[in-house]
């Protein structure tokens, strides 16, 4: 079974300023990777897809990188409406499917 | 637009019974597979059951199989979680989602706003 862990758990940062979200996999899941942004009382979104693709509506400020193990979810410039949790996921073995334990951008 | 709207959510109590269901429009109902994931309170997300197209094929969680049964009727664009012999552990908001990508790059592209299940006595 493959494990996402994420990192750190939380962040702290001022608007304007880049956040860096890290999602590491146990085991290579190619580029199998996709990222959700979830604010308090809201159902998650889809940011990123296939690790690095924007889906659709998503600010450009918004990049995903990586591949095989190590997974990153960049926002180039803060914005107010960005600080919510993070989640990373994948889908796992036969028809299984996992997400990292999320990190939480919060205003300094 | 895309919507999924799920309803069915409430307090019951442990080892009793509880249907939810997702009302999905805006897009061919019938051509995607569908899931439950779930979210404790102050929680992380936890992916719940899957069901094909056509449902003819059903994957559940570990935590939820033998207790929980996913279905879908395609006819009414609808998705179902019966969710049997509840414990306090499966009190979560329970979320409907699409599935978005093929194969083994699978993730979801929309979400219900989802409905809340308390399990307690």
């Amino acid at each position: 079974e493959i494990v996402l862990t994420q990192s750190p758990a939380t962040l702290s940062l001022s608007p304007g300023e880049r956040a860096t979200l890290s999602c590491r996999a146990s085991q290579s899941v190619s580029n199998y990777l996709a990222w959700y942004q979830q604010k308090p009382g809201q159902a998650p979104r889809l940011l990123i897809y296939d690790a690095s693709n924007r889906a659709p509506g998503i600010p450009a400020r918004f990049s995903g990188s990586g591949s095989g193990t190590d997974f990153t979810l960049t926002i180039s410039s803060l914005e107010p409406e960005d600080f919510a949790v993070y989640y990373c996921q994948q889908r796992n073995n036969w028809r299984m499917y996992t997400f990292g334990q999320g990190t939480k951008l919060e205003i300094k | 637009q895309v919507q999924l709207v799920e309803s069915g959510g409430g307090v019951v109590q442990p080892g009793r019974s509880l249907r939810l269901s997702c009302a999905a429009s805006g897009f061919t109902f019938s051509s995607y597979a569908m899931h439950w994931v779930r979210q404790a309170p102050g929680k992380g997300l936890e992916w719940v059951a899957i069901i094909s197209y056509g449902g003819n094929n059903k994957y559940y969680a570990d935590s939820v199989k033998g207790r929980f049964t996913i279905s879908r009727d395609n006819s009414r664009n609808t998705l179902y979680l019966h969710m049997s012999s509840l414990r306090a552990e499966d009190t979560a908001a329970y979320y409907c989602a699409r599935e978005g990508g093929s194969g083994w790059n699978v993730y979801f592209d929309y979400w219900g706003q989802g409905t809340l299940v308390t399990v307690s006595s």
